[in-house]
């Protein structure tokens, strides 16, 4: 089953314009991670953000998360033909073994140039 | 550094025949996880390693499913019989032990089940 809903579903934006993503979760969380996934490969980390963080940075991304809400947004400054993927929020509960990871549905992002 | 390596990258079988997707993980890793990713959906955990261990095997359907981590470095899994449903992408990752770290995935093995 899935932790994560993500909205929107899909996003469609030209190249430069800012991309906002929203992530929504159940359980109380050690930490919330992003991943993008090109088409027909993998997921590559993006960023880790901690319970007890509220915003993080890593170049041209914005992450924030609020835990009163569960929730957390990501945000793609200055967007690229290459930004083109899926991009996935997963979380670690507070009580989950290991480094256990739920995954949401995922945002398709389409940068157009 | 070598990244996961999975292979074979694509398999088209039919139904009831068995199926079985190799990974190789990143050097020095100890825990490696096995997910089953729906299309338009996000992965979902099928079984975690620790070293040669089977710590987390709850989703996966052992009816038809297994998996093994001989020597805890690589890993199989393995469908027999395979059915329509089981059509998917299989991803692999590893991770350092222990920590909230981050997870490695390797590129997956798409199976179509005709």
């Amino acid at each position: 089953s899935q932790q994560g809903e993500e909205d929107p579903q899909a996003l469609s934006i030209q190249e430069g314009e800012n991309a906002t993503m929203n992530c929504s979760y159940k359980t109380s969380i050690n930490n919330l991670q992003w991943y993008r996934q090109n088409s027909g490969r993998g997921l590559v980390h993006l960023i880790l953000i901690r319970s007890n963080e509220r915003e993080k940075h890593s170049g041209r991304l914005r992450v924030t998360l609020d835990t009163s809400k569960k929730s957390s947004s990501l945000l793609i400054t200055a967007s690229r033909a290459a930004d083109t993927a899926s991009y996935f929020c997963a979380t670690v509960a507070i009580k989950a073994a290991g480094n256990k990871l739920t995954f949401g549905g995922g945002t398709r992002v389409l940068v157009k140039p | 550094e070598a990244g996961v390596v999975q292979s074979p990258r694509y398999k088209i079988i039919e139904k009831k025949q068995p199926v079985a997707f190799w990974c190789n993980p990143i050097s020095g890793h100890n825990t490696l996880y096995w997910y089953l990713q729906n299309l338009g959906q996000g992965p979902e955990l099928l079984i975690r390693y620790e070293n040669e261990e089977a710590v987390d095997d709850s989703q996966l359907p052992k009816d038809r499913f297994s998996a093994e981590r001989l020597k805890g470095v690589d890993s199989t899994l393995k469908i027999q019989p395979a059915e329509l449903g089981d059509s998917a992408v299989y991803l692999c990752a590893s991770s350092h032990r222990g920590g909230k770290a981050e997870q490695f995935f390797g590129p997956g093995t798409r199976l179509t089940v005709l």
